[in-house]
C-alpha cells in the first residue's frame, strides 16, 4: 500500500460543476497537507495549505483535512475550463525521519468541459 | 524574485556525460528542496537545504549525485556519469518556513 493514495481519474465535469478531489494516507505522522495544480509542462502550483486538521477556504477552493480518517479533500466550486489540469495532493510530517519531504499522490487529471 | 527560477528548461546529455541544473529560490526563502519526477506524477525527494547547509539528504543517490547551495549563487544539482535512468524532470522548490513549498517549472533532463 502506498503512503498516499489518489484516484488518477481522468475526471470530466461540465463548466460550473462542483468538483470533489480526495486523497487517503496511511502515515499518522503527516501534519502538513497541500494541494497543488499542475498544468502540462509546468511545475506544481500551490493552491491550498493546511496544518493539522480542519477546513480552509480560498475563493472557489475549499480544503478539508480529517486526520481521524486519514482523508483530505479539495472542493472546487463553479469550475471553469481554466481549472483543467492535474491536481496533486502532497503531505509531510514535522518530526522524525524524512520530516518535511513531501509525499505526493499520483494526481487526478481534471477536465472541465465548456 | 517572486518565483522559483530553474535553468535550463531542457538539458540533453549523452550517457556518461555530466549534467548540472540550477535553481534560484524565491527571495527571502531559507529552504530549498529538489525532487525528481520520473514516471508521470511520481515525485521522488532528493535533498533539501536550509540556507547553505544540507538539511536532509536521505533521498540522494550516494554515488553520482551532488548538490550545493552557496551564498549569493543559484543552488545546483549535479549528476556525474549520467545514465539513461536519470532521464526525468527535476523540480526545485523553496519555502520560507519549511512549509509550504513553492515549485519552479522544472528542468527536463534527457539522457541519450
Amino acid at each position: 500500500q502506498k503512503e498516499v493514495e489518489q484516484d488518477p481519474g481522468p475526471l470530466s465535469v461540465p463548466e460550473g460543476a462542483i468538483v470533489s478531489l480526495n486523497c487517503t494516507y496511511s502515515n499518522s505522522a503527516f501534519q502538513y497537507f497541500m494541494w497543488y495544480r499542475q498544468y502540462s509542462r509546468k511545475g506544481p502550483e500551490l493552491l491550498m495549505y493546511t496544518y493539522s486538521s480542519g477546513n480552509k477556504e480560498d475563493g472557489r477552493f475549499t480544503a478539508q483535512v480529517d486526520k481521524s480518517s486519514k482523508y483530505i479533500s479539495l472542493f472546487i466550486r463553479d469550475s471553469q475550463p481554466s481549472d483543467s489540469a492535474t491536481y496533486l495532493c502532497a503531505m509531510s510530517a514535522n518530526s522524525g525521519a524524512g520530516s518535511y519531504q513531501l509525499t505526493f499522490g499520483k494526481g487526478t487529471k481534471l477536465s472541465v468541459i465548456p | 524574485g517572486e518565483e522559483v527560477a530553474q535553468t535550463p528548461k531542457h538539458l540533453v546529455r549523452g550517457e556518461g556525460q555530466k549534467a548540472k541544473l540550477y535553481c534560484a529560490p524565491i527571495k527571502g526563502h531559507s529552504y530549498v528542496f529538489w525532487y525528481q519526477q520520473v514516471l508521470k506524477n511520481e515525485f521522488k525527494f532528493l535533498i533539501s537545504f536550509q540556507n547553505e547547509n544540507v538539511f536532509d539528504e536521505t533521498g540522494m543517490p550516494k554515488e553520482r549525485f551532488s548538490a550545493k547551495c552557496l551564498p549569493n549563487s543559484p543552488c545546483s544539482l549535479e549528476i556525474q556519469a549520467t545514465k539513461l535512468e536519470d532521464s526525468a524532470v527535476y523540480f526545485c522548490a523553496s519555502s520560507q518556513q519549511i512549509q509550504p513549498q513553492h515549485f519552479g517549472d522544472g528542468t527536463r533532463l534527457s539522457i541519450l
